[in-house]
């Protein structure tokens, strides 16, 4: 168990452009969230995928923004069209379904700028 | 909607202080609660938990009880360390929910 892993660690890039970003959750989980920190705040949930279905997406997600977890294991998070707003730490996290709560894990985020 | 208010930071203390970090939560229901902590560079990691009323988590010295008549969950330790020097989130989630509901954070910075 290596833990949730993302990739890139930072990530600076131009407005206007579109950046992606992978999160590799732990191996035996199969509900992967994505989260954004802004700096002085807490995590704000975006969106959640059970297996390879996203079955919640926050309204903080807007169209710009897409996710998907293709074969149920590692996770994409695509910003297109990137803007000033959008700088922020990008967090995921995963967990194995239990019938009570799940235990969130979280990987150590990607930073994003956008200049 | 749900929400969680912590004690707004930076907390200074110095070695061996006691600690002390409130939290009051807004639910409905029966909500899950937790304490989790940010190194400097590091993730969010699990501090501790718990699960219903009257519940006592507890990890490395932290302790937190829920407190469902005072919608509280305060965080605590006897003795703090330098190392202990992070930002603190208290949180929230539902049994079969999806997401967690998290504090502002809290900064502790302990001095030797």
């Amino acid at each position: 168990d290596t833990g949730v892993s993302q990739d890139p660690r930072h990530k600076i890039t131009k407005r206007g452009q579109n950046v992606t970003f992978r999160c590799d959750p732990i191996s035996e989980h199969n509900r992967l969230y994505w989260y954004r920190q802004t700096l002085g705040q807490g995590p704000e949930f975006l969106t959640y995928f059970q297996n390879e279905a996203q079955l919640e997406k926050s309204r903080l997600l807007s169209d710009r923004f897409s996710a998907e977890r293709p074969k149920g294991s590692f996770s994409t998070l695509e910003i297109q069209r990137t803007e000033q707003g959008d700088s922020a730490m990008y967090l995921c996290a995963s967990s194995f379904e239990t019938s009570g709560t799940d235990t969130q894990y979280f990987g150590p985020g990607t930073r994003l700028t956008v200049l | 909607g749900d929400s969680v208010t912590q004690m707004e930071g930076p907390v200074t203390l110095s070695e061996e202080a006691f600690l002390t970090i409130n939290c009051t939560y807004t639910a409905t229901g029966y909500p899950s609660l937790f304490w989790y902590v940010q190194y400097p560079g590091e993730g969010l990691q699990l501090l501790l938990k718990a699960t219903k009323a009257d519940d006592k988590g507890s990890n490395k010295g932290f302790e937190a009880t829920y407190r469902k008549e005072t919608t509280s969950f305060h965080l605590e330790k006897g003795s703090v360390q330098v190392s202990d020097s992070a930002v603190y989130f208290c949180a929230l989630s539902h049994t079969g929910g999806f997401k967690t509901i998290f504090g502002a954070g809290t900064r502790l910075f302990v001095k030797a």
